[in-house]
């Protein structure tokens, strides 16, 4: 399980509250990468970096926020705005953006109630 | 952009048999072709790749295939196991885009 951690495996939050999904990485990739996944569907895009101070918008940005203040880690924040946050997050990491491999981290399980 | 479909959405074979996972891609500029396998509750993970260069590309019992004009391309799991049950997913990618495919969750009968 080296190279990319998230933390924690399981979350729990009330409705209304924002929250912030950890993700590491130490093979010293300059993307990073946030997907949410919903019970048997595929990866969807959150929010992607390719270098640090800088991310873009995926397919389902709203109702999310990130920050890439260093190159090892890019925290996801789940606010009240998002209408459905429980969900399995994973981040990925890759060497460059664009088409390379994408490493994934363990994922994250978020359940609001 | 990219848009990936891939077929079938489910798979059932019989221990032993071969599977086969087809994707379509639209952008015919991208040049990267992954394939991931999760297994439940785990995290995908690269079990074969292919870029553009290549038509075809096998690691033991998986092989991928790759055409560029029909802009399609397939995994191919030969004498499978029952280890090989899980949902696979196909990606795209070219320049910043990667895109990834709905995925085919495998089960092997035994």
């Amino acid at each position: 399980d080296g190279g990319i951690t998230q933390s924690p495996k399981y979350l729990f939050r009330k409705e209304g509250q924002n929250v912030t999904l950890s993700c590491e990485q130490n093979l010293n990739h300059d993307a990073m990468y946030w997907y949410r996944q919903d019970p048997g569907q595929g990866l969807r895009l959150i929010y992607y970096s390719q270098i640090v101070n800088d991310f873009q918008k995926g397919d389902i940005a709203e109702g999310y926020s990130v920050s890439r203040e260093k190159k090892e880690s890019f925290p996801l924040t789940v606010t009240s705005a998002q209408k459905n946050p429980t969900a399995f997050y994973l981040c990925a990491s890759s060497i460059v953006g664009g088409a390379y491999e994408q490493y994934f981290g363990p994922g994250t399980r978020l359940t609001v109630t | 952009g990219e848009n990936v479909e891939q077929h079938p959405s489910t798979l059932s074979v019989q221990e032993g048999d071969s599977a086969v996972i087809k994707c379509t891609y639209s952008d015919s500029a991208s040049n990267y072709f992954p394939w991931y396998k999760q297994e439940l509750g785990k995290r995908p993970q690269l079990i074969i790749d292919i870029r553009s260069n290549v038509g075809e590309k096998k690691d033991q019992r998986i092989a991928v295939t790759l055409n560029k004009t029909a802009k399609h391309f397939s995994l191919h799991i030969t004498e499978t196991q029952p280890e090989d049950s899980a949902v696979y997913f196909c990606a795209a990618s070219g320049g910043q885009n990667f895109v990834f495919g709905p995925g085919t969750r495998l089960s092997v009968l035994p």
